[in-house]
């Protein structure tokens, strides 16, 4: 069974700044997605960054990238300059892959790691 | 475009009561997941319906079913309520399941959540 997990419960960045959410999992899978996801203090899961397990250069969206190292199993989240928007839970997520292409859909989800960006 | 929607916003029930909650996906997607999220947890997948047959449950007792319509809408419902069943449940959107749900086609969209109080 794939787990997922998030070792820092709670951090907190100046505004700005950048900071750095740390995700390990564990697999036994070849072919599999990560994903980041940001749930505000309103509820509504919104998908920060995604990437897949075969592509080897880290996935960046504006703002957001990802240090993706597959033989570690880690998929830490790089926040730069930091915005007071930023101010939410953020989950890591997995999601296993079909042999030959394609996945199987459902999501396994760390525990999050709720971030607070002070002004 | 809508997003996902769920209604109600907000349930209360009392133990060994009944409760059906309801999802519409964004127009297109064909694949319906559901989650639960208890306070302070990642979410955990409880089921994934795609053109309206079952691909997926999660590890939750049969008081949990669900059903996905014509319309790719999606009901869950929950029997015989307990106090642990409180929580926000999820529902999420896909375009495609299986071999087809490669790159974005995987990703899920998230509804706002029913919280769901037993008391």
């Amino acid at each position: 069974a794939q787990t997922v997990t998030q070792s820092q419960p709670e951090m907190s960045v100046q505004e700005a700044e950048t900071v750095t959410l740390s995700c390990t999992y564990d697999t036994s899978e070849n072919n599999y997605y990560l994903f980041w996801y940001k749930q505000p203090p309103s509820r509504q899961m919104i998908l920060v960054i995604r990437q897949e397990a075969y592509k080897q250069q880290n996935a960046t969206e504006n703002r957001f990238s990802v240090n993706f190292q597959k033989a570690a199993k880690s998929f830490s989240l790089k926040i730069s300059d930091s915005q007071l928007g930023d101010t939410a839970m953020y989950f890591c997520a997995f999601m296993k892959g079909l042999n030959y292409g394609g996945s199987q859909g459902n999501l396994i989800f760390g525990k999050g790691t709720k971030l607070s960006v002070k002004p | 475009d809508a997003g996902v929607t769920q209604s109600p916003t907000h349930l209360i029930k009392t133990r060994g009561q009944h409760v059906t909650l309801r999802c519409s996906p964004i127009s297109g997607h064909k694949s319906v997941s559901w989650y639960q999220q208890v306070l302070g947890q990642g979410p955990q997948f409880i089921f994934q319906y795609y053109e309206k047959e079952e691909r997926g449950r999660g590890n939750f007792p049969d008081r949990f079913s669900a059903r996905q319509f014509p319309n790719y809408s999606s009901e869950l419902n929950v029997n015989a309520l307990l106090l642990g069943d409180s929580a926000l449940y999820l529902c999420a959107s896909s375009l495609k399941f299986g071999w087809y749900a490669d790159g974005p086609y995987n990703e899920q969209f998230f509804g706002p959540g029913t919280r769901l109080t037993v008391l």
